[in-house]
Parts: structure tokens; C-alpha cells; sequence
């Protein structure tokens, strides 16, 4: 089956750093979500990306679609104590009653 | 406005015994939708229903696994007879359609630890 896989697993950083994960397909996505999941927590929903090439910001996280919607990367700029999370994208199939297939997910840490 | 709401929130279980899980999705929201997350994974799609209907169960374990959203009542996840590897946090999403631009909203989990 189709897998999406995420680049890095883990991430630690300081304060003030940049971060960013990346999301691979071995197949065209018809579209790609990213969610955030606090340690402990639920996955919850960041943003959906459905053009080729499309970018998106909201604050300090940019989010960015491959041309070839075979990709997408979360930017985040100056991360702060509460980036900390894992962050997934996944693929919404729209043919399949919208059900989603995750990533791996990377997990970030932010020191003080 | 309540989210998706999940109980319990932790479950311990022996082996063997029964666990059940429920879901009640976010008012308006008639499809439901069960995700598994082992630890230190991803989310791994399990089953899709609407109301009184299977729609997609794929993701389902063959054998002691069941899922059913009644007419009326919540969304109940159903694990026979289980097993140390059925250990995992079980999430319920809803939303109240397919339509490509409907995220799906998550309920806090069911933490299920088989002993």
C-alpha cells in the first residue's frame, strides 16, 4: 500500500531556531493535511494543501506543496516551548470517503 | 459546542477480556472515522461508518475487532479477546461530510492497556 513517509523522526532544537519536517510519497497525493499532536494529546487539524507548488502561512509555520504534489514541507520560524509535538501530514483520499493515511510524523523538542 | 467526545479515556484490560470503546462525534457530524496509534507511530486508519452503516473497515484487523454507529448512541469500537499487541491509543475523528475541504476533528483518545 501506499506509504508517506516523514524526514526527520525526531527533531531536538533550541529556542529562537528554525525547524522543518518533510513528507514524502512514493505516489501522487491528491491532497496533503498537517496536524500537530502535543505528547499525550490528539492530532489536530493545521491546514490542507490541495494545488501543486501551493504555499500557505499562519504565523510562524509556512507550509508548502511540491510541484509535483509528490512532497510537502512545515517550516517553522523561531520555534517556541510550545512547538514542542509531533507533527504528522497525511493524505485526505477523496475517493475513499476522506479517510487518512499519516505520515510517520516527526517529533520535535524545543530547550530553553 | 462539545468535540468529539471519547470514553473512556484510559481502559485496562486482561487478556481475553473485552474492551469496548465509544465515540460520540461532534454535533451535525454523521461520519466516523477509528484510528490506531501505537506507541512512538502514526495514526493507522482502521474503519469508516456513517449512521447504521459499515463504509469502509479495510484498516480492521480480520478477527475479534467490530465497530457499529447505531440510529441512535454513540460510535462503539468492539476488541474481543484481547491481546498484549492490541495496546495502543484508539482515536475517534468525525466529520460532517466527505467533501475534500472538511477536516476531520479528533477526540482525545481511548488509551487501552492490555496486561
Amino acid at each position: 500500500g501506499q506509504q508517506v513517509m516523514q524526514i526527520p523522526q525526531y527533531q531536538h532544537v533550541q529556542e529562537g531556531e528554525d525547524f522543518t519536517t518533510y513528507c514524502n510519497s512514493s505516489t501522487t497525493l491528491s491532497n496533503i493535511q498537517w496536524y500537530k499532536q502535543r505528547p499525550g494529546g490528539h492530532p489536530v487539524f493545521l491546514i490542507q494543501l490541495v494545488k501543486s507548488g501551493e504555499v500557505k502561512k499562519q504565523k510562524r509555520l509556512t507550509f508548502q506543496f511540491g510541484e509535483a504534489k509528490k512532497n510537502s514541507s512545515l517550516h517553522i520560524t523561531a520555534t517556541q516551548t510550545t512547538d514542542v509535538g509531533t507533527y504528522f501530514c497525511a493524505e485526505s483520499l477523496t475517493g475513499g470517503g476522506n479517510k487518512l493515511t499519516f505520515g510517520t510524523g516527526t517529533q520535535l523538542k524545543v530547550e530553553l | 459546542n462539545a468535540g468529539v467526545m471519547q470514553n473512556p479515556r484510559h481502559l485496562v484490560r486482561r487478556r481475553g477480556q473485552e474492551a469496548r470503546l465509544r465515540c460520540s462525534p461532534m454535533k451535525g457530524h454523521s461520519h466516523v472515522y477509528w484510528y490506531r496509534q501505537l506507541p512512538e507511530e502514526g495514526l493507522k486508519f482502521m474503519v469508516y461508518l456513517q449512521k447504521e452503516n459499515i463504509i469502509d473497515e479495510s484498516g480492521m484487523p480480520k478477527e475479534r475487532f467490530s465497530a457499529e454507529f447505531p440510529k441512535e448512541g454513540p460510535s462503539i469500537l468492539r476488541i474481543q479477546q484481547v491481546v498484549r499487541g492490541d495496546s495502543a491509543a484508539y482515536f475517534c475523528a468525525s466529520s460532517p461530510g466527505t467533501a475534500s475541504n472538511q477536516p476531520q476533528h479528533f477526540g482525545d483518545g481511548t488509551r487501552l492497556s492490555i496486561l
